[in-house]
């Protein structure tokens, strides 16, 4: 139980297009999911925190207007990384806890390489 | 000083080997303590959840937590090629944000 999918699994676009990253909660409801961010050989670096019909919580230092976070569903958050250029290039993972049960850990989705030409 | 202090190893130990791997933290509001294996490339994988402390064991991994001393541990037994990966330990005063170590590279030897 408590799979999470991503999709795509890898992208590689042109600098300046909008890509778009999906989160599903496969087998729960997740009223939070997460979005991180992974440079190689580092730990998570948690970027926003999004809730089920309201906004996104976005960490310091995390430009809300270059990643938008839509989480229009129990089961789907979506990550736009708006006019990406090569610095955005990244490991981006998402993460989903079950709603309606307290203290349940994090799911993982096994992340989207992004790659910005 | 970092929230939560984990060794980034590498660490190699031959097929069989116990191996263990520890996190310290500084934050005594943590209550859930999380293990986490990253293969690579792929999104972390949840091996084990606590909460407080105490033991906990699935399979041949054991989690332990002392929050006495701040201080957490994995153990594996009869370590296998395929447990080769990185280990990240996370915990959390609420379990809802997770705060991360930076992960131990374990490479388990045939």
């Amino acid at each position: 139980g408590a799979v999470v999918s991503q999709h795509p699994s890898w992208v590689i676009c042109k600098s300046g297009t909008s890509v778009k990253i999906e989160c599903r909660s496969l087998d729960f409801q997740a009223t939070t999911m997460f979005w991180y961010r992974q440079f190689p050989k580092q730990s998570l670096m948690l970027m926003a925190t999004s809730n089920e019909g309201s906004k996104a919580t976005y960490e310091q230092g995390v430009e809300k207007d270059k990643f938008l976070i839509n989480h229009a569903s129990l089961t789907l958050s979506t990550l736009t990384v708006t006019s990406a250029h090569p610095e955005d290039s990244s490991f981006y993972i998402c993460s989903a806890r079950p709603g309606g049960v307290s203290n349940q850990p994090q799911h993982f989705g096994d992340g989207t390489r992004l790659s910005i030409l | 000083q970092k929230e939560v202090e984990q060794d980034p190893g590498p660490l190699s130990v031959p097929e069989g080997a116990i191996v263990s791997l520890n996190c310290t933290y500084s934050n005594s509001a943590f209550q859930y303590f999380m293990w986490y294996r990253q293969y690579s490339r792929k999104g972390p994988e949840l091996l084990m959840y606590t909460y407080s402390s105490g033991n906990k064991e699935d399979g041949r991994f054991t989690a332990q937590v002392d929050k006495s001393s701040k201080y957490i541990s994995l153990f594996i037994r009869d370590s296998q090629p395929s447990d080769s990966a990185t280990y990240l330990c996370a915990m959390s005063a609420t379990a809802r944000q997770l705060t991360f170590g930076s992960g131990t590279q374990l490479t388990v030897l045939p």
